[in-house]
Protein backbone atom coordinates (compact mmCIF):
# COMPACT_ATOMS: atom_id res chain seq x y z
CA UNK A 1 0.00 0.00 0.00
CA UNK A 2 1.17 4.05 0.45
CA UNK A 3 3.58 4.52 2.39
CA UNK A 4 4.46 8.55 3.04
CA UNK A 5 7.35 9.86 4.89
CA UNK A 6 7.83 12.66 6.43
CA UNK A 7 10.66 15.01 7.25
CA UNK A 8 12.06 16.52 9.86
CA UNK A 9 10.22 15.25 12.58
CA UNK A 10 10.86 18.61 14.04
CA UNK A 11 11.62 22.24 13.10
CA UNK A 12 12.53 25.25 14.90
CA UNK A 13 13.26 28.58 13.48
CA UNK A 14 13.00 32.34 13.89
CA UNK A 15 10.46 34.31 13.25
CA UNK A 16 10.29 35.66 9.55
CA UNK A 17 12.94 33.06 8.35
CA UNK A 18 11.35 30.45 6.12
CA UNK A 19 10.25 26.99 7.16
CA UNK A 20 10.31 23.79 4.30
CA UNK A 21 9.09 20.31 5.08
CA UNK A 22 9.52 17.30 2.70
CA UNK A 23 7.42 14.36 2.04
CA UNK A 24 7.71 11.51 0.09
CA UNK A 25 5.59 8.51 -1.21
CA UNK A 26 5.40 5.22 -2.73
CA UNK A 27 2.65 4.84 -4.75
CA UNK A 28 3.50 6.34 -7.87
CA UNK A 29 -0.74 6.44 -9.23
CA UNK A 30 -1.13 8.63 -5.84
CA UNK A 31 -2.86 12.28 -7.40
CA UNK A 32 -3.86 14.21 -4.38
CA UNK A 33 -1.47 15.91 -1.90
CA UNK A 34 -2.68 17.80 1.44
CA UNK A 35 -1.45 19.79 4.18
CA UNK A 36 -2.83 19.55 7.35
CA UNK A 37 -1.86 21.96 10.53
CA UNK A 38 -2.78 20.39 14.08
CA UNK A 39 -2.74 22.69 16.96
CA UNK A 40 -2.47 21.73 20.52
CA UNK A 41 -5.65 19.65 21.33
CA UNK A 42 -7.54 20.51 18.10
CA UNK A 43 -8.20 18.46 15.05
CA UNK A 44 -5.88 19.12 11.89
CA UNK A 45 -7.21 21.90 9.31
CA UNK A 46 -6.70 21.60 5.85
CA UNK A 47 -4.09 24.40 4.52
CA UNK A 48 -2.80 23.82 1.21
CA UNK A 49 -3.54 20.59 -1.28
CA UNK A 50 -2.44 20.23 -4.87
CA UNK A 51 -2.98 17.10 -7.33
CA UNK A 52 -0.71 15.68 -9.78
CA UNK A 53 -1.22 17.88 -12.84
CA UNK A 54 0.03 20.45 -11.05
CA UNK A 55 3.69 20.87 -10.16
CA UNK A 56 3.18 24.41 -7.60
CA UNK A 57 0.31 25.74 -5.54
CA UNK A 58 0.53 28.97 -3.63
CA UNK A 59 -1.42 30.97 -1.30
CA UNK A 60 -0.16 33.77 0.36
CA UNK A 61 2.69 32.82 2.80
CA UNK A 62 2.22 29.03 1.97
CA UNK A 63 3.07 26.78 -1.30
CA UNK A 64 3.23 23.24 -2.14
CA UNK A 65 5.68 21.97 -4.33
CA UNK A 66 5.22 18.12 -6.11
CA UNK A 67 7.76 16.64 -8.18
CA UNK A 68 6.21 13.57 -9.37
CA UNK A 69 8.87 12.07 -11.20
CA UNK A 70 10.64 11.57 -7.45
CA UNK A 71 7.54 11.17 -5.99
CA UNK A 72 7.95 14.45 -3.58
CA UNK A 73 6.26 17.06 -2.55
CA UNK A 74 7.20 20.03 -0.12
CA UNK A 75 4.93 22.20 2.07
CA UNK A 76 7.07 26.16 2.18
CA UNK A 77 6.23 28.84 4.60
CA UNK A 78 8.04 32.36 3.98
CA UNK A 79 7.95 35.07 6.72
CA UNK A 80 7.15 32.52 9.34
CA UNK A 81 5.04 33.94 12.46
CA UNK A 82 4.93 32.63 15.83
CA UNK A 83 1.07 31.71 15.27
CA UNK A 84 2.40 29.50 12.25
CA UNK A 85 4.15 27.21 15.39
CA UNK A 86 1.77 23.77 15.35
CA UNK A 87 2.32 20.40 13.81
CA UNK A 88 2.08 19.76 10.22
CA UNK A 89 0.66 16.67 8.22
CA UNK A 90 1.34 15.86 4.81
CA UNK A 91 -1.02 13.10 3.23
CA UNK A 92 -1.60 11.71 -0.09
CA UNK A 93 -4.03 9.31 -1.37
CA UNK A 94 -3.36 6.02 -3.63
CA UNK A 95 -4.42 3.66 -5.82
CA UNK A 96 -4.18 0.80 -3.82
CA UNK A 97 -7.58 1.59 -1.63
CA UNK A 98 -9.31 3.25 -4.91
CA UNK A 99 -8.49 6.57 -3.52
CA UNK A 100 -10.65 6.36 -0.66
CA UNK A 101 -8.14 6.56 2.28
CA UNK A 102 -5.48 9.77 2.88
CA UNK A 103 -1.86 7.88 4.11
CA UNK A 104 -0.33 10.61 6.56
CA UNK A 105 3.17 10.85 7.36
CA UNK A 106 4.42 11.27 10.55
CA UNK A 107 4.18 14.89 11.31
CA UNK A 108 6.42 18.07 11.55
CA UNK A 109 6.22 19.92 15.49
CA UNK A 110 7.27 23.55 13.96
CA UNK A 111 8.16 26.15 16.18
CA UNK A 112 8.67 29.87 15.23
CA UNK A 113 10.58 31.83 17.81
CA UNK A 114 10.05 35.13 18.28
CA UNK B 1 -21.74 25.00 4.57
CA UNK B 2 -20.68 21.78 6.16
CA UNK B 3 -20.02 21.32 9.51
CA UNK B 4 -18.93 17.92 11.35
CA UNK B 5 -19.26 17.48 15.15
CA UNK B 6 -18.13 15.30 17.78
CA UNK B 7 -18.51 14.40 21.37
CA UNK B 8 -17.67 14.44 23.87
CA UNK B 9 -14.72 16.57 24.29
CA UNK B 10 -12.97 14.81 26.80
CA UNK B 11 -14.08 11.65 28.62
CA UNK B 12 -12.45 9.12 31.70
CA UNK B 13 -13.24 5.95 31.09
CA UNK B 14 -12.21 2.99 33.75
CA UNK B 15 -11.08 -0.13 32.02
CA UNK B 16 -13.37 -2.69 31.07
CA UNK B 17 -16.38 -0.04 30.69
CA UNK B 18 -18.09 0.05 27.66
CA UNK B 19 -17.06 3.04 24.58
CA UNK B 20 -19.38 5.21 22.45
CA UNK B 21 -18.20 8.21 20.74
CA UNK B 22 -20.59 10.06 18.32
CA UNK B 23 -19.87 12.07 15.08
CA UNK B 24 -22.09 13.44 12.71
CA UNK B 25 -21.78 15.82 9.77
CA UNK B 26 -24.18 18.43 8.76
CA UNK B 27 -24.40 20.14 4.93
CA UNK B 28 -23.60 17.27 2.90
CA UNK B 29 -25.30 14.40 1.72
CA UNK B 30 -23.38 10.51 1.47
CA UNK B 31 -20.36 11.52 2.69
CA UNK B 32 -17.12 9.08 2.94
CA UNK B 33 -16.59 8.99 7.17
CA UNK B 34 -13.65 8.18 9.05
CA UNK B 35 -12.56 7.18 12.71
CA UNK B 36 -8.56 8.04 13.28
CA UNK B 37 -6.89 7.69 16.57
CA UNK B 38 -4.11 9.76 17.68
CA UNK B 39 -2.12 8.31 20.41
CA UNK B 40 -0.21 11.00 22.07
CA UNK B 41 2.79 13.24 20.29
CA UNK B 42 1.93 10.66 17.28
CA UNK B 43 1.16 10.57 14.71
CA UNK B 44 -3.43 9.73 12.31
CA UNK B 45 -3.88 6.08 12.87
CA UNK B 46 -6.63 5.09 10.37
CA UNK B 47 -8.96 2.97 12.29
CA UNK B 48 -12.25 2.88 10.31
CA UNK B 49 -14.23 4.17 7.01
CA UNK B 50 -16.83 4.24 5.62
CA UNK B 51 -18.32 4.84 1.95
CA UNK B 52 -22.31 4.47 3.09
CA UNK B 53 -25.06 3.05 5.64
CA UNK B 54 -23.86 -0.24 6.94
CA UNK B 55 -20.78 0.05 5.54
CA UNK B 56 -17.46 -0.75 7.19
CA UNK B 57 -14.09 -1.33 6.56
CA UNK B 58 -11.53 -2.02 9.63
CA UNK B 59 -8.14 -0.92 8.92
CA UNK B 60 -6.03 -2.67 11.99
CA UNK B 61 -7.27 -5.21 14.42
CA UNK B 62 -8.48 -4.35 17.71
CA UNK B 63 -11.08 -3.77 20.34
CA UNK B 64 -12.85 -1.02 18.94
CA UNK B 65 -16.06 -1.14 16.10
CA UNK B 66 -17.68 1.05 14.03
CA UNK B 67 -21.18 1.54 12.62
CA UNK B 68 -23.00 3.77 10.53
CA UNK B 69 -26.67 3.83 11.34
CA UNK B 70 -27.74 7.08 9.31
CA UNK B 71 -26.08 8.77 6.29
CA UNK B 72 -24.39 11.20 8.30
CA UNK B 73 -23.71 9.61 11.83
CA UNK B 74 -20.59 7.53 12.51
CA UNK B 75 -20.01 5.60 15.87
CA UNK B 76 -16.86 4.18 17.51
CA UNK B 77 -17.92 1.70 19.66
CA UNK B 78 -16.37 -0.71 22.50
CA UNK B 79 -17.45 -2.98 24.88
CA UNK B 80 -14.76 -3.02 27.22
CA UNK B 81 -11.96 -0.46 27.08
CA UNK B 82 -8.66 -1.54 27.78
CA UNK B 83 -5.73 1.10 28.91
CA UNK B 84 -3.92 1.01 25.60
CA UNK B 85 -7.30 2.22 24.30
CA UNK B 86 -6.30 5.95 25.70
CA UNK B 87 -6.02 8.51 22.85
CA UNK B 88 -7.33 11.44 20.73
CA UNK B 89 -9.81 10.27 18.43
CA UNK B 90 -11.40 12.17 15.45
CA UNK B 91 -13.99 11.88 13.51
CA UNK B 92 -13.32 13.17 9.39
CA UNK B 93 -15.68 13.27 6.38
CA UNK B 94 -15.07 13.95 2.79
CA UNK B 95 -17.35 14.50 -0.02
CA UNK B 96 -15.61 12.18 -2.94
CA UNK B 97 -12.58 10.39 -3.22
CA UNK B 98 -9.46 12.78 -3.69
CA UNK B 99 -10.97 15.47 -2.29
CA UNK B 100 -10.38 17.17 0.81
CA UNK B 101 -10.65 15.80 4.12
CA UNK B 102 -12.19 17.48 6.97
CA UNK B 103 -11.68 16.46 10.61
CA UNK B 104 -13.99 16.79 13.86
CA UNK B 105 -12.11 18.53 17.27
CA UNK B 106 -11.62 15.04 18.50
CA UNK B 107 -12.59 13.29 21.45
CA UNK B 108 -9.37 13.04 24.43
CA UNK B 109 -9.97 9.55 26.11
CA UNK B 110 -8.26 8.62 29.11
CA UNK B 111 -9.00 4.88 30.15
CA UNK B 112 -7.68 4.63 33.94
Amino acid sequence: GENVEQHPSTLSVQEGDSAVIKCTYSDSASNYFPWYKQELGKGPQLIIDIRSNVGEKKDQRIAVTLNKTAKHFSLHITETQPEDSAVYFCAATGRNTGFQKLVFGTGTRLLVSP
Amino acid sequence: SQTIHQWPATLVQPVGSPLSLECTVEGTSNPNLYWYRQAAGRGLQLLFYSVGIGQISSEVPQNLSASRPQDRQFILSSKKLLLSDSGFYLCAWRSLNNSPLHFGNGTRLTVT
